[in-house]
């Protein structure tokens, strides 16, 4: 897993424009991917997640992108919302656990 | 997906005293986790509970420090022991249900110790 902070990066975005949020992951091993969306006093909801076989997914508004070659994640909301507001873990699974990034703190201001 | 369900959904405790929350599933799953997120941090994994034997820890947590039950395959509970102000945190049930295996969480339970 990733060694964590105090402050979480923050990504402020307008309402209506696409917001990018990205991850970098260390274990070249792992298989399976995920990104949660965390409200204030709620607990982690899932979004979307993609396997290692696969570099791009999508689903409703959201789209996950793999690079395996630079471990790299990203999630990108399209027209971005007042309720995106909130912060967004990437998370990574090898082997039965499920370890989770820093988290992004996605503001979306009208 | 699984829904999950936690008691109490906060807390305000005393140093010194035991804490336990329970976690309710509404269908049985065999993975079931606890995970611990500090103040303005990301999610740690705290054990894995496992139906019918001992939980399994992850390094720098331990059986007398958080105890864990799961008598069956929709329940478990975790007890913070002996509290202190560092306890203080949100305590958030996990489970991995569905075909894709895919994880889900709780709502949390969110612990201060004064």
């Amino acid at each position: 897993g990733e060694s964590v902070g105090l402050h979480l990066p923050t990504l402020s975005v307008q309402e209506g424009d696409n917001s990018i949020i990205n991850c970098a992951y260390s274990n070249s091993a792992s298989d399976y991917f995920i990104w949660y969306k965390q409200e204030s006093g709620k607990g982690p909801q899932f979004i979307i997640d993609i396997r290692s076989n696969m570099d791009k997914r999508q689903g409703q508004r959201v789209t996950v992108l793999l690079n395996k070659t630079v471990k790299h994640l990203s999630l990108q909301i399209a027209a971005t919302q007042p309720g995106d507001s909130a912060v967004y873990f990437c998370a990574e699974m090898s082997g039965y656990a499920l370890n989770f990034g820093k988290g992004t703190s996605l503001l979306v201001t009208p | 997906s699984a829904v999950i369900s936690q008691k109490p959904s906060r807390d305000i405790c005393q140093r010194g005293t035991s804490l336990t929350i329970q976690c309710q599933v509404d269908s049985q799953v065999t993975m079931m986790f606890w995970y611990r997120q500090q103040p303005g941090q990301s999610l740690t994994l705290i054990a894995t509970a496992n139906q019918g034997s001992e939980a399994t820890y992850e390094s720098g947590f331990v059986i007398d420090k958080f105890p864990i039950s799961r008598p069956n395959l929709t329940f478990s509970t975790l007890t913070v022991s002996n509290m202190s102000p560092e306890d203080s945190s949100i305590y958030l049930c996990s489970v991995r249900s569905g075909a894709q295996g895919t994880q889900y969480f709780g709502p949390g339970t969110r612990l201060l110790v004064l």
